[in-house]
């Protein structure tokens, strides 16, 4: 089954940037989600097909997405983004929802 | 406002049942592919379960293939996910989620129902 693979944690100082990375096997190729998660919250979603954003969300979160890696970015980053990200996609293949196993953004 | 309210987690023994719901309002629930993602404790995402608009496209985690089913009442705008021979690794805090086709974006989410699996 499809793979997806995030490093497990960022650390950025408030006002810099944050780059979350997910890596999966062309996965240029597939639309990908990413949803943040706050501690005893539900996820949420901040970007879909690769750099679309939601009614709402500011628009310091981006997202790309060529080859073997997608990126969520987070410019100006403050102590509210400090969340669990988590890169998802859809695999044809098996017909599943596939998430990746979380990024931990921390403030510092 | 959209809202998805899960109900129907609560402790159970091993090899037991469980029937989990989640009532949706605020959206033409009939327009929406809705999933069951679930989330051991301390862990992350995992996709359970999901059903197109009418109950025409279903598709099952490989963990829970053959045990779970899931189905909803148009009617009614909820989503169930029947629960058999559960076992341990099946705890886990389960989001009732809402994608305006099957396979698009999760954009709507309840907050969970936690399920424990324990002697």
């Amino acid at each position: 089954s499809y793979v997806l693979t995030q490093s497990p944690s960022v650390s950025v100082a408030p006002g810099q940037t944050a780059k979350i990375t997910c890596g999966g096997n062309n996965i240029g190729h597939k639309p990908v989600q990413w949803y943040q998660q706050k501690p005893g919250q539900a996820p949420v979603l901040v970007i879909y097909d690769d750099s679309g954003r939601p009614s709402g969300i500011p628009d310091r979160f981006s997202g790309s997405n060529s080859g073997n890696t997608a990126t969520l970015t987070i410019s100006r980053v403050d102590a509210g983004d400090e969340a669990d990200y988590y890169c998802q996609v859809w695999d044809s293949t098996s017909d599943h929802y596939v998430f990746g196993a979380g990024a931990k953004v921390t403030v510092l | 406002e959209v809202q998805l309210v899960e109900s129907g987690g609560r402790e159970v023994r091993p090899g037991g049942s469980l029937r989990l719901s989640c009532e949706a309002s605020g959206i033409k629930f009939d327009d929406y592919g809705m999933h069951w993602v679930r989330q051991s404790p301390g862990k992350g995402l995992e996709w359970v379960a999901g059903i197109n608009w009418n109950g025409g496209r279903i598709g099952y985690a490989d963990s829970v293939k053959g045990r779970c089913t899931i189905s909803r009442d148009n009617a009614k705008t909820s989503l169930y996910l029947q629960m058999d021979s559960l076992r341990a690794e099946d705890t886990a805090l389960y989001f009732c989620a809402g994608a305006r086709g099957y396979t698009s974006p999760l954009s709507a989410w309840g907050h969970g129902t936690l399920v424990t699996v324990s002697s």
